[in-house]
């Protein structure tokens, strides 16, 4: 069964960096594509960009400045980079992989920016 | 940006009834290859979203018929009949045709 897992700080200050992880299990990440969206409060969800089994990125032009996408094959992971973060940035993330459409989320980690 | 507008934005429902709801999109979500990228999530209270239907009218694995999907072109419409308590929260149509990828606003489905 495939399976997703964000793993990262729940709290970043303004300015810094946003870095998330996502460990999958039951599925080899070379295959298929690998995405991070993000649910803001109230309901509005935002596709942030992914990365392909061949390790190519997709990013949404409003992010394209301050986002990376990257993997370790060898872990089974992808990570995402959100930098000068503020506080809009404040969020649920998920991961998620992209087969027909979304298919299979992790359980999503809420990520505050505040001072 | 292809905006996704969801209507209606809430609806109540009682058990057993339809619901039905609504997703039209800004551009035409078909696709250079012909195909057309338009899927459909549940979020349930506490839980991440799950795929109910894939490219317009696909019914993901493990969900039951009671889910459809239709539409072509730029509107587009979920229907849930016989409606239980575990379809209650809130629904959001996807387009992956044109980048970015978006979402609409979501519906939420809540009981009468």
């Amino acid at each position: 069964e495939v399976q997703l897992q964000e793993s990262g700080p729940g709290l970043v200050k303004p300015s810094q960096s946003l870095s998330l992880t996502c460990s999958v299990t039951g599925y080899s990440i070379t295959s298929n594509y690998w995405g991070w969206i993000r649910k803001f409060p109230g309901n509005k969800m935002e596709w942030m960009g992914y990365i392909s089994y061949s390790g190519s990125t997709s990013y949404n032009p409003s992010l394209k400045s301050r986002i990376s996408i990257t993997r370790d094959t060898s872990k089974n992971q992808f990570f995402l980079q959100l930098n000068s973060v503020t506080t809009e940035d404040t969020a649920t993330y998920y991961c998620a992989r992209s087969s027909y459409g979304f298919d299979y989320w992790g359980q999503g980690v809420m990520v505050t920016v505040s001072s | 940006d292809v905006v996704l507008t969801q209507t209606p934005v809430s609806l109540l429902i009682s058990l057993g009834g339809q619901a039905s709801i609504s997703c039209r999109s800004s551009q035409s979500l078909v696709h250079s290859n012909g195909n057309t990228y338009l899927h459909w999530y549940l979020q349930k209270p506490g839980q991440s979203p799950q795929l109910l239907i894939y490219q317009v009218s696909n019914r993901f694995s493990g969900i039951p018929d009671r889910f459809s999907g239709s539409g072509s072109g730029t509107d587009f419409t979920l229907k849930i009949s016989r409606v239980e308590p575990e379809d209650l929260g809130v629904y959001y149509c996807l387009q992956r045709t044109h980048n970015p990828w978006t979402f609409g606003g979501g519906t939420k489905l809540e009981l009468k």
